[in-house]
Parts: C-alpha cells; structure tokens; sequence
C-alpha cells in the first residue's frame, strides 16, 4: 500500500513565524503535490514537484514556497504566516506514469492567530 | 482552463437505496479521471481512475463510467450503507501533462440509517 504521511494533523501558529509543513511518501513516487482545502474553494493546488530539487507552481503559490532535497520528503514552507493561509493542508504523490494516480496523506490542520 | 463540476452538491438518502453522483468537465483531452472519498476532517482516499482508454471501472459495489465525448463521469454506489456518508470528489488533470489535477467541488453524501 501507497503510505503518505504527513508531520502533523493539528497544527497552531501566530502570524509572522515560519512554518514547515513536511509530507514523506514511502513509494518511490516521482511527483509530489501540496493542495489546500477550504469551505467553498475546494481543493487548490499551490505547488508541485516532479523530481528532486524540481518545482512548479499551481494555482495559489503566493505566499508559500517549498522544499524538495530528496525523492521521499516534500516540504511546504509559509514565510511569514498569516491569517488568511488557515487551512487545511493536503499533501500527494503520483508516480511518473500514464495513470498518474494520486495518493493522499490524512492532512494538516493549520491555524494562525 | 479545465472547469470540473459535481451535481448534487449534497445528497440525502435512505440506507439501501442506489445513487448515482455526476461530474462533469470542459475539457475533453483528458488522461485519465480520478474518483476520491474523503471523510470529515481527513485527507482523500482514492476510490476509482479511469484511464482515457476506458468507458468504466468497478470497485465493489461502486462503479464508475467517462464519457469523454460529452465531458461526464458518474459515479453509481449500489446499496447505500451509513458508512458510505462521506464527501465524495471527482479529478482530472488540468493540462496535457496529466499529472496536476483540478478538483471538482465534490458531493456530501448522507446515508440515513
């Protein structure tokens, strides 16, 4: 089975820290995913990575930038948290095939105050 | 820009009945569509994919059809269980690389015991 884990379910920030959200996915995957949820926007994807070092922005970059030093580990960093990026955090991975199915991990729920 | 859209957006049923979930998207030069599940609070599971080649695919009591021709997908649960009560969120790959996808808003679906 596909595992993609995420560092923390719950997470608590004040504006203005740096925050890292880390996801690892023990499956080798080549693409690596960072989405954010919230009531009414649905899902939204900020950045993705489809190698080591690699990255393109998704829809809604601004405000975040991300991490990719190996294959299993994709981190999603906010500068400069704000009140606004209290969300859901979603992170996947697909491998680099025709199928491109993703899998999830179970999600960070980031709050800032 | 590749638009997906879910009808109903929430749902009600008796437990036992059968139901059937729409999406649909505007774009139809798609690899592949991906069904998910997620329940309250936690990240998506992925039900269903059906690769562009394929008119349908089966999972249990679950099976999900593409018609890329007139850019729909449904999703038919035979038997509805409480335990199906879920949000459910249908994908497709939001440019010709295939592997970024654009979510639908998803339909709540709630199976009355």
């Amino acid at each position: 089975d596909v595992k993609v884990t995420q560092s923390s379910r719950y997470l608590v920030k004040r504006t203005g820290e740096k925050v890292f959200l880390e996801c690892v996915q023990d499956m080798d995957h080549e693409n690596m995913f960072w989405y954010r949820q919230d009531p009414g926007l649905g899902l939204r994807l900020i950045y993705f990575s489809y190698d080591v070092k690699m990255k393109e922005k998704g829809d809604i970059p601004e405000g975040y930038s991300v991490s990719r030093e190996k294959k299993e580990r994709f981190s999603l960093i906010l500068e400069s948290a704000s009140t606004n990026q209290t969300s859901m955090y979603l992170c996947a991975s697909s491998p680099w095939t025709e199928i491109y199915e993703q899998y999830f991990g179970p999600g960070t729920r980031l709050t800032v105050t | 820009k590749q638009e997906v859209t879910q009808i109903p957006a929430a749902l009600s049923v008796p437990e036992g009945e059968n139901l059937v979930l729409n999406c649909s998207f505007t774009d139809s030069a798609i690899y592949n569509l991906q069904w998910f599940r997620q329940d309250p609070g936690k990240g998506l599971t992925s039900l269903l994919l059906i690769q562009s080649s394929q008119r349908e695919q089966t999972s249990g009591r679950l099976n999900a059809s593409l018609d890329k021709s007139s850019g729909r997908s449904t999703l038919y649960i035979a038997a509805s269980q409480p335990g199906d009560s879920a949000t459910y969120l249908c994908a497709v790959p939001m440019n010709n690389a295939g592997n970024m996808l654009t979510f639908g808003g998803g339909t709540r679906l709630m199976v009355k015991p």
